[in-house]
């Protein structure tokens, strides 16, 4: 019930398209999902967050969609440049862990994004 | 300016040896991590501390021993090191330790076990 189910495994998309990641998750407690781009040798970073009370937040060309209800939340990259090509994580915690002061995150499987110019 | 840095980023090693990684943050931050990546690139928590106390502990061989001799510094000490341990270990560090605070992550040290 702890798990954050990722897809697809990798993506190719042409400079310009739109890519598109996503995420399931089972436990409703969850109420923090960040994702986390990583470059090939270098550590993951944070790239954006959305609590549960919001559907969608936008930076950038970077959206997250959320739907509570199917307890699913998907990463959306516009207009997706070469310079985006990275492995992404999205990633969830729970409230007991904030209550507790543990700030675990469990992370997805990624997705290795490759955009052709 | 490296916020987080951890050393040595190659260690490669013989199975049985004992090896240590560094890690340090600049940040301020109260709470650090240490994070297991596999080579299917499937990122799982191993330790976190703050403020020099043990937070979080998942299953973990107890091999594996974090050493916290100050808040800016999180050190991993492997014992009897076995070929399943080969991976990139990162350092993290977040300002505190509530789920919602960013971690940061170092370079990461890409271990090999020979």
């Amino acid at each position: 019930q702890q798990q954050v189910k990722q897809s697809p495994q990798s993506l190719i998309v042409q400079k310009g398209g739109i890519s598109i990641i996503n995420c399931a998750y089972e436990n409703t407690a969850f109420d923090y999902f960040p994702w986390y781009q990583q470059f090939p040798g270098k550590g993951p970073a944070l790239l954006i967050a959305i609590r549960p009370d919001v559907s969608e937040k936008k930076e950038g060309r970077f959206t997250i969609s959320f739907n509570k209800s199917a307890k699913q939340f998907s990463l959306h990259i516009m207009d997706s440049q070469p310079g985006d090509s990275a492995t992404y994580f999205c990633a969830a915690t729970l409230e007991e862990y904030r209550s507790s002061n543990t700030g675990k995150l469990i992370f997805g499987q990624g997705t290795t994004l490759q955009v052709k110019p | 300016d490296t916020a987080v840095s951890q050393t040595p980023k190659y260690l490669v090693t013989q199975m049985g040896n004992d090896k240590s990684i560094k890690c340090e943050q600049n940040l301020g931050h109260d709470t650090m991590y240490w994070y297991k990546q596999d080579s299917k690139k499937f990122l799982k928590i191993m330790f976190s501390y703050n403020n020099k106390e043990l937070i979080i502990n998942e299953t973990v061989p107890n091999r594996f021993s974090p050493k916290s001799p100050d808040k800016a510094h999180l050190n991993l000490h492997i014992n009897s090191l076995e070929l399943g341990d080969s991976a990139v270990y990162f350092c993290a560090s977040s300002q505190g330790n509530l789920a919602g605070d960013t971690q940061y992550f170092g370079p990461g040290t890409r271990l090999t076990v020979l």
